[in-house]
């Protein structure tokens, strides 16, 4: 099961650009990489995935190098909202038994 | 749709007590999740079913924990007795496949606290 290594926290003022990188350095072939994100009070909710190079949606755009062992998430002129927990997955696809897990997060604090 | 629904909200209850926590997924997803998290441990995975079957319960804490899905509206996650190490917040999530690239939507969690 591939494990991930992110910060613990990281804090940003309110209109910055804010990456927060994953490490994953036994990451297998199959394995797609996810990011969900959690408010206080609330479960988690997926943000973005992608398997290679870059993927963007409404929400943030997700880097992921050639070598795929790590991959960053990047959240564009974050607001006071954008404070919360914000977890990398690795996991597999249809054909694996493995599970999902939740490592411990990267908790982003945005400051006015 | 109205998204991943958990009752109740909040638990109070003391040791040795059952405890009954419910969780409607949203319809037609056929994978059904349920979670842990705590300050200590984070978020941990307890079991999982597909099209109402378990499949993997290895999260499952203990014999006290147990998890039914009667039809695919409907599943409880049961404690019994309840002791307070289990107090934490319990989700359940749902999706339309199980492999990560399949988006979980989760429930706004059962906080439970054992007195």
């Amino acid at each position: 099961l591939a494990k991930t290594t992110q910060p613990i926290s990281m804090d940003s003022y309110e209109g910055q650009e804010v990456n927060i990188t994953c490490s994953h350095n036994n990451i297998a072939t199959n394995d797609y990489i996810t990011w969900y994100q959690q408010f206080p009070s609330q479960g988690p909710r997926f943000i973005i995935q992608g398997y290679k190079t870059k993927v963007t949606n409404e929400v943030a755009s997700l880097f992921i190098p050639a070598d795929r062992k790590s991959s960053t998430l990047s959240l564009p002129r974050v607001s006071l909202s954008d404070t919360a927990v914000y977890y990398c997955l690795v996991g597999p696809g249809k054909s694996s038994g493995d599970k999902l897990t939740f490592g411990t997060g990267t908790r982003l604090a945005v400051r006015p | 749709d109205a998204g991943v629904i958990q009752s109740p909200r909040h638990e109070v209850t003391e040791m040795g007590q059952e405890v009954t926590l419910r969780c409607k997924p949203i319809s037609g997803h056929d994978y059904l999740f349920w979670y842990r998290q705590t300050m200590m441990r984070g978020l941990e995975l307890l079991i999982y079913f597909n099209n109402n079957v378990p499949i993997d319960d290895s999260g499952m804490p203990e014999d006290r924990f147990s998890a039914k899905m009667p039809n695919a509206s409907f599943s409880t996650l049961k404690i019994q007795p309840s002791e307070p190490r289990d107090s934490a917040v319990y989700f359940c999530a749902s999706s339309l496949g199980k492999s990560s690239y399949n988006e979980q939507f989760f429930g706004p969690g059962t906080r439970l606290t054992v007195l």
